[in-house]
C-alpha cells in the first residue's frame, strides 16, 4: 500500500538553487525518512525525522515535518549537478516502509 | 561499512522460466524485503523475512515466492516468469532495533 505522495513528480532547477520536494502521508507515523536513488541503483537513506520533531538538518538537507497536515518536506539548499536524482519519502509500519512515489530532481548546469 | 548485495545487476530471461533473484547482506540484520519498483508507482513490498525461514507477504506476493534458509541471505523466486514481472527489482535490510533500512543495487529484470 501505498501512503507517501511526493509532490511535484519532476523538478528541474539551476544549479545554485535551493530544491523543495513535499511529501503527504495518511496515517499516524512514528517516523518519516526520506531517501535518494541515482538513476538505475538502489537507495539511499538521506535522514529521518521522528514524529515529535519539527525540523531536522543534515549537511545541505534540512527536513521539516507537520503532523498536524501530515506532510514534511525536504529542503536541498545550493543544488550541485550531483543531487539529480529521485527521492522518495518513506512511512514506517512495523519495520516496514510504505513509500511513495518519488520525486525526479533534474539539477541543469 | 554495511553492505547488501543482489546476485546480477542485469537478467534477461524468457517467459515461463524460474528466476532466482539473491539477495545477501553482512549486517546480521533479522528483516529483510523484497520490493519491486515500477515508474510511477514508487516501491511496492512483494515479501519480507522477519527472521530464518519466517516470511510474509508484502503488498503484491502473487507470482512470487521467498526464501530465506540462513539469516544473511534472502532469495526471491519466480516460479514461473511473465511479461509483467519486468521491474526492477531491489532487496533491503534492517535490523530489529533499527529505523534505516539498507539497500542493495537492484536487479533490473526483463522478461521477454
Amino acid at each position: 500500500s501505498q501512503q507517501g505522495e511526493e509532490d511535484p513528480q519532476a523538478l528541474s532547477i539551476q544549479e545554485g538553487e535551493n530544491a523543495t520536494m513535499n511529501c503527504s502521508y495518511k496515517t499516524s507515523i512514528n517516523n518519516l525518512q526520506w531517501y535518494r536513488q541515482n538513476s538505475g541503483r538502489g537507495l539511499v537513506h538521506l535522514i529521518l525525522i521522528r514524529s515529535n520533531e519539527r525540523e531536522k538538518h543534515s549537511g545541505r538537507l534540512r527536513v521539516t515535518l507537520d503532523t498536524s497536515k501530515k506532510s514534511s518536506s525536504l529542503l536541498i539548499t545550493a543544488s550541485r549537478a550531483a543531487d539529480t536524482a529521485s527521492y522518495f519519502c518513506a512511512t514506517d509500519s512495523n519495520y516496514q516502509l510504505i513509500w511513495g512515489a518519488g520525486t525526479k530532481l533534474i539539477i541543469k548546469p | 561499512d554495511v553492505k547488501v548485495t543482489q546476485s546480477s545487476r542485469y537478467l534477461v530471461k524468457r517467459t515461463g522460466e524460474k528466476v532466482f533473484l539473491e539477495c545477501v547482506q553482512d549486517m546480521d540484520h533479522e528483516n529483510m524485503f523484497w520490493y519491486r519498483q515500477d515508474p510511477g508507482l514508487g516501491l511496492r513490498l512483494i515479501y519480507f523475512s522477519y527472521d530464518v525461514k519466517m516470511k510474509e507477504k508484502g503488498d503484491i506476493p502473487e507470482g512470487y515466492s521467498v526464501s530465506r534458509e540462513k539469516k544473511e541471505r534472502f532469495s526471491l523466486i519466480l516460479e514461473s516468469a511473465s511479461t509483467n514481472q519486468t521491474s526492477m527489482y531491489l532487496c533491503a535490510s534492517i535490523s530489529s532495533g533499527g529505523d534505516t533500512q539498507y539497500f542493495g543495487p537492484g536487479t533490473r529484470l526483463t522478461v521477454l
